[in-house]
């Protein structure tokens, strides 16, 4: 089926650094996601993006937080600066078009020290 | 508020029986498409099932799921659990606001089949 990447799948970053996480899209979908999971639990919605534009983002999507995808480039994360209770696996999704599958990504963990 | 409601935390059925997850939904928006998704240990959501047809069963890998919009459930069963289907499972609905879409996840239900 259809291949979500991401990159890098581990990350491991000091407290207050800056971190990218990379979502390479299925080529043709036009609304991506970001999804995270914290160890062990239920896998919580972060922030949708389409036409450019983040369009609905939830209470865990803090300040601290940014999406962009410039120029059809990756879809990205940034976390400025990280905090250690944003370690969780981070998922990237993408779909096609309105009621189309949603696919997802390998995952990428991240460890804040 | 928008809801998606699944049976709760953790499911253990013997292998060989039936089992069954429960979903109900709750939107104030167009509702497009219903899905479940199967989590592996360690591995991404994917896919399992697919529905837009009220009262129309689904089917694949021989779990089935059958929306019915009258009571605002997508259940999902299977006549038979086998070991290989432990994993966490989410109920989720894709709705259209104002122009574009989301999804709604339910908190998932892990399921665990036993010998």
């Amino acid at each position: 089926g259809p291949k979500v990447l991401q990159i890098p799948s581990h990350q491991i970053i000091d407290m207050g650094q800056m971190v990218t996480l990379n979502c390479d899209p299925v080529s043709n979908h036009l609304y991506f996601y970001w999804y995270k999971q914290i160890l062990g639990q239920q896998m919580e919605f972060l922030v949708n993006f389409y036409n450019g534009k983040v369009m609905e983002k939830s209470k865990l999507f803090k300040d601290q937080f940014s999406v962009e995808r410039p120029d059809g480039s990756y879809f990205t994360l940034k976390i400025q600066p990280t905090a250690l209770e944003d370690s969780a696996v981070y998922f990237c999704a993408s779909s096609h078009g309105q009621g189309e599958t949603l696919y997802f990504g390998s995952g990428t963990r991240l460890t804040v020290l | 508020g928008d809801s998606v409601t699944q049976t709760e935390g953790l499911v253990t059925v013997t292998e060989g029986l039936p089992v069954k997850l429960n979903c109900t939904y709750q939107t104030t928006y167009l509702t497009i498409a219903f899905f479940w998704y199967v989590q592996y240990l360690n591995e991404a959501p994917q896919v399992l099932l697919r529905s837009s047809t009220d009262n129309k069963r689904t089917e694949h890998q021989g779990f089935h799921a059958t929306l019915h919009k009258s009571s605002s459930s997508f259940h999902l069963q299977k006549s038979s659990a086998q070991l290989s289907d432990s994993a966490l499972y989410y109920c989720a609905l894709s709705v259209r606001n104002t122009g574009y879409q989301n999804f709604y996840f339910g908190k998932g239900t892990s399921l665990t089949v036993i010998p």
